[in-house]
């Protein structure tokens, strides 16, 4: 069974710029979590979709959205980058059912210049 | 909120020897789960070991262990006959039981661990 699948794997972007960041989930699963990875913060929660519904936001500001499909990929896209967003952002998937286990990507590399 | 501190930036073992790593939480509630993921060089985050607070027995998985307790919120992993493969990023993280079914997880800043030959 393939594992999760995060496009693309290094990006970089210039400050005002948008993005978008695609995960693929494991066939089968339901729930798609995203975190942000930094240096400094560490590991921070962005937010979580199950069956199309964003389940729980973190305290990121209103730049930062994202979605999920019917088939369970999801999306998530900064908007009006800035230096600070550069990161390593990591999504996970689960089937969604209680005690269900995470299953995390490789991530994807942001670079703001 | 629910918080995660590991107190150890950095630790490093012998190979074949055995090392703790170290964790502590805060939270108010009394249905949760408990993690320990490892984050090698080349970034796949991986479960090694997980911990659901009814249970009063210590997880095992292999050479890792846990050493879980409640009371005094405490949380740390023993990795026994340590191997190369285990030099990695570790990660302690907390997870609520309720909220709807969220799997958000809060996570401490990690611990580098090196294996030293």
């Amino acid at each position: 069974k393939a594992g999760v699948t995060q496009t693309p794997r290094y990006l970089i972007k210039t400050r005002g710029q948008q993005v978008t960041l695609s995960c693929s989930p494991i066939s089968g699963h339901r729930s798609v979590s995203w975190y942000q990875q930094t240096p400094g913060q560490g590991l921070q929660f962005l937010f979580e979709y199950f069956s199309e519904t964003q389940r729980n936001k973190g305290n990121f500001p209103g730049r930062f959205s994202g979605r999920q499909f019917s088939n369970s990929r999801s999306e998530m896209n900064v908007s009006t980058l800035e230096l600070g967003d550069s990161a390593l952002y990591l999504c996970a998937s689960s089937p969604g059912t209680s005690n269900s286990e995470q299953f995390f990507g490789p991530g994807t590399r942001l670079t703001v210049l | 909120a629910q918080t995660v501190t590991q107190s150890q930036p950095e630790m490093s073992v012998q190979e074949a020897e055995t090392v703790t790593l170290s964790c502590t939480y805060d939270t108010s509630e009394s249905d949760y789960y408990l993690f320990w993921y490892k984050q090698p060089p080349s970034r796949q985050m991986i479960l090694v070991i997980r911990q659901e607070a009814y249970k009063q027995q210590n997880a095992t998985e292999n050479r890792f262990s846990v050493n879980f307790q409640k009371a005094a919120k405490s949380f740390s992993l023993k990795i026994s006959d340590s191997q190369l493969g285990d030099a990695a990023m570790y990660f302690c993280a907390y997870r609520s039981a309720g909220r709807g079914g969220s799997e958000k997880l809060v996570f401490g800043k990690g611990t580098k661990l090196t294996v030293n030959p």
